[in-house]
C-alpha cells in the first residue's frame, strides 16, 4: 500500500499562472517531506524540503505548504514558466527512517 | 564535482539471463539507494545500502540484489531476468536526511 500519493498523473497550467502541486501521506511518523523534479532522460533533482514543524517553506518562486493534521502538501510555483514542464515527486521520510517513500509523480505542463 | 554516474544508459537483455546495473558516487555518501520507475508506481525502492558491507531490502527486492564492497558502488543484480523486470532503474545517493542525489537513470528492456 503506498504510503505517499499523487493523486492528479498530469496538470496542465498556462505560464505566468500558480501551478499547485498535491500530495497525500498516510503514514503518521514521516516528520520530513521533499519535492523533487525530474526532466525526460535525466534522474531527478531535489527541489524544496520541508520539516513537520514548520507548515510552510520558500524559495524563489517554489513555496511547499504542509498540513499536518490533513496529512497534505503542496507545492506552488508562481510563476509558473515553460522550463518548469517536468514530473514532480514528493517524498516522505521519518527521522529515525533515513530512507524516503515517493509518490508517483505529477507531470506539469506549463503552456506558453 | 561530485556525481553519481550508471552504466549502461540502455540495455536489452533476455529473460533468464544475469544483468547487473553498476551505480558509482563520488560524493562519498554512506547511503546508496536503488530505485525502480514504472508508469503509475513512480520510484519504488528496491535495495539500500547504509555502509560497506551494509545492505537492506527494499518494498520491491524479490528478483534483485545488491553488494557494497566500498563506498563508492552499488552494483544490482537481477539473477534471472523476468520481463516484469523491463522498467528504467535509478540509483541514488545521501548522508543522513540529506536530499539524495540521483543518477541519469538505466533503462532495461527484457525479451
Amino acid at each position: 500500500d503506498q504510503q505517499v500519493k499523487q493523486n492528479s498523473p498530469s496538470l496542465s497550467v498556462q505560464e505566468g499562472r500558480i501551478s499547485i502541486l498535491n500530495c497525500d501521506y498516510t503514514n503518521s511518523m514521516f516528520d520530513y517531506f521533499l519535492w523533487y523534479k525530474k526532466y525526460p532522460a535525466e534522474g531527478p533533482t531535489f527541489l524544496i524540503s520541508i520539516s513537520s514543524i514548520k507548515d510552510k517553506n520558500e524559495d524563489g518562486r517554489f513555496t511547499v505548504f504542509l498540513n499536518k493534521s490533513a496529512k497534505h502538501l503542496s507545492l506552488h510555483i508562481v510563476p509558473s514558466q515553460p522550463g518548469d514542464s517536468a514530473v514532480y515527486f514528493c517524498a516522505a521520510s521519518a527521522r529515525n527512517f533515513n530512507k524516503f517513500y515517493f509518490g508517483s509523480g505529477t507531470k506539469l505542463n506549463v503552456k506558453p | 564535482d561530485a556525481e553519481i554516474t550508471q552504466s549502461p544508459r540502455h540495455k536489452i537483455t533476455e529473460t533468464g539471463r544475469q544483468v547487473t546495473l553498476a551505480c558509482h558516487q563520488t560524493w562519498n555518501h554512506n547511503n546508496m539507494f536503488w530505485y525502480r520507475q514504472d508508469l503509475g508506481h513512480g520510484l519504488r525502492l528496491i535495495h539500500y545500502s547504509y555502509g560497506v558491507q551494509d545492505t537492506n531490502k527494499g518494498e520491491v527486492s524479490d528478483g534483485y540484489s545488491v553488494s557494497r564492497s566500498n563506498t563508492e558502488d552499488l552494483p544490482l543484480t537481477l539473477e534471472s531476468a523476468a520481463s516484469s523486470q523491463t522498467s528504467v532503474y535509478f540509483c541514488a545517493s545521501s548522508e543522513g536526511l540529506q536530499p539524495q542525489h540521483f543518477g541519469d537513470g538505466t533503462r532495461l528492456s527484457i525479451l
